[in-house]
């Protein structure tokens, strides 16, 4: 079993939809939660950080991490078509960091 | 600011040559790491610098080789290798190795 699943996609909505990518996994000892925008080509840009579980909000992006149910989610309200882009998610232990494979995202005008 | 600069932007080498990737960051971070990004797979960790000290090498073949001339700096030394070791070679750094890594736009490597 690998330590971060992601469902890989592709996920396509239409412009303006909201959008929820999610994350589960398996180790408690992970304590840090972060998502990435990665487009083609380019190197991943950090969107978002946590530590606690609970809601953080940023513009248009709200993470959300279920400590738990050990399952983090994105959500990207009204969305562009500047958001199609891969996300990863990734968490850290305080040792290692640990990345999914990755969502590909298309918003479609 | 949170830039990563990375050089090259593109790279294309032959087996028998050598090469250097080179990484910057003046954040005052004190980790450094090197990724490598096959086309639609995550990055994946080849080796991690804290305070100019080598703590991770993930048995990455000895034709890579890091190097951290100091806290800012991150060199990769390339040397014979393989086509299949093309790739977007990434850098991160990180204020220490437990918090959120902030990459770079990565080095796009042909080998031919």
């Amino acid at each position: 079993q690998k330590e971060v699943e992601q469902d890989p996609g592709p996920l396509s909505v239409p412009e303006g939809a909201i959008v929820s990518l999610n994350c589960t996994y398996s180790n408690s000892a992970f304590q840090y939660f972060m998502w990435y925008r990665q487009y083609s080509r380019k190197g991943p840009e950090l969107l978002m950080y946590t530590y606690s579980s609970g809601n953080k909000e940023d513009g248009r992006f709200t993470a959300q991490v279920d400590k738990s149910s050990k399952y983090i989610s994105l959500f990207i309200r009204d969305s562009q078509p500047s958001d199609s882009a891969t996300y990863l998610c990734a968490m850290s232990d305080f040792n290692k960091f640990y990345f999914g494979s990755g969502t590909k995202l298309n918003v479609k005008p | 600011d949170t830039e990563v600069t990375q050089t090259p932007k593109h790279l294309v080498m032959g087996m028998t040559n050598k090469k250097s990737l080179k990484c910057e960051q003046h954040m005052g971070h004190r980790a450094m790491y090197w990724y490598k990004q096959k086309a639609k797979k995550p990055p994946e960790l080849m080796f991690v610098y804290s305070y100019e000290k080598l703590s991770i090498n993930e048995s990455v073949p000895s034709r890579f080789s890091p190097e951290c001339p100091n806290s800012s700096l991150l060199n990769l030394h390339l040397h014979a290798l393989q086509p299949e070791d093309s790739a977007l070679y990434l850098c991160a750094s990180s204020q220490d190795l437990a918090g959120e890594q902030y990459f770079g736009p990565g080095t796009r490597l042909t080998v031919t």
